[in-house]
C-alpha cells in the first residue's frame, strides 16, 4: 500500500460548483498533514495546513479523519483559477519526512 | 523577497555530460531539499540537508550527488547524465526539518 494516496481525477466541475477531494494515509501515527496547489509547469505552493481540529480559509476547507485515516480538502464556489493539481503531503512519524501524493488534477470550466 | 532561487531553467544534456544545479534560498531556512517530479510518480526525494554541514540520500539518490556550500546553498550535481534522469528538478527549502516547504520555480532538464 502506498504512503499516501489520491485519486489521480481530473475532476471535471462547472465554475460555482463545490468540490472534494480526499487523500489516505497508511500511517497511523503521521503527524502533519498539508495541501499544496500546483499549477501547471509551476513549482508547488503551499495552499494550507491541516489541523486535527479543520481549518478554513475563504472558499477552502481542509479536515483531518485520524480514524480513517484521510483528509480532505473542500473547494466552495469553485473559480477557473482554481483548476489545478492538488498535492496532499504527509510528515510521517517522529518527523522522520514528507510523503508526497501523486496529487488530484482539478478542471473548473465555465 | 527571492525565496528560493534555482538555475538553470532549462537544461539539455548529452548522455554522460555532467551539470550541476544551484540552489539558493534567503529566508534563512534550515533545510533544504532535491525533488525530482515525472509523470505519474509524483515528488520523489533524491537528496536533503536537514541542517548547514549534513546531508543525507532520500529515495532516488543514484546517478546524483549533492553540496550544502553554506545555510543558503545547496547544489545538486549529475556526474553523468542518462536519460532516465530527464525530469523536472526542484529545490525546496524549510524552516525546520519535513516542516512547510517553499520551492523553487524548476528546473526542466532533458538528457539526450
Amino acid at each position: 500500500r502506498k504512503e499516501v494516496e489520491q485519486d489521480p481525477g481530473p475532476f471535471n466541475v462547472p465554475e460555482g460548483a463545490t468540490v472534494a477531494f480526499n487523500c489516505t494515509y497508511s500511517n497511523s501515527a503521521s503527524q502533519s498533514f498539508f495541501w499544496y496547489r500546483q499549477d501547471c509547469r509551476k513549482e508547488p505552493k503551499l495552499l494550507m495546513s491541516v489541523y486535527s481540529s479543520g481549518n478554513e480559509d475563504g472558499r477552502f476547507t481542509a479536515q483531518l479523519n485520524r480514524a480513517s485515516q484521510y483528509i480532505s480538502l473542500l473547494i466552495r464556489d469553485s473559480k477557473l483559477s482554481d483548476s489545478a493539481t492538488y498535492l496532499c503531503v504527509v510528515t510521517l512519524p517522529g518527523f522522520q519526512k514528507l510523503v508526497f501524493g501523486t496529487g488530484t488534477r482539478l478542471l473548473v470550466s465555465p | 523577497n527571492a525565496g528560493v532561487t534555482q538555475t538553470p531553467k532549462f537544461q539539455v544534456l548529452k548522455t554522460g555530460q555532467s551539470m550541476t544545479l544551484q540552489c539558493a534560498q534567503d529566508m534563512n531556512h534550515n533545510s533544504m531539499y532535491w525533488y525530482r517530479q515525472d509523470p505519474g510518480m509524483g515528488l520523489r526525494l533524491i537528496y536533503y540537508s536537514a541542517s548547514e554541514g549534513t546531508t543525507d540520500k532520500g529515495e532516488v539518490p543514484n546517478g546524483y550527488n549533492v553540496s550544502r556550500l553554506n545555510k543558503r546553498e545547496f547544489s545538486l550535481r549529475l556526474e553523468s547524465a542518462a536519460p532516465s534522469q530527464t525530469s523536472v528538478y526542484f529545490c525546496a527549502s524549510s524552516l525546520l526539518w519535513a516542516n512547510v516547504l517553499t520551492f523553487g520555480a524548476g528546473s526542466r532538464l532533458t538528457v539526450l
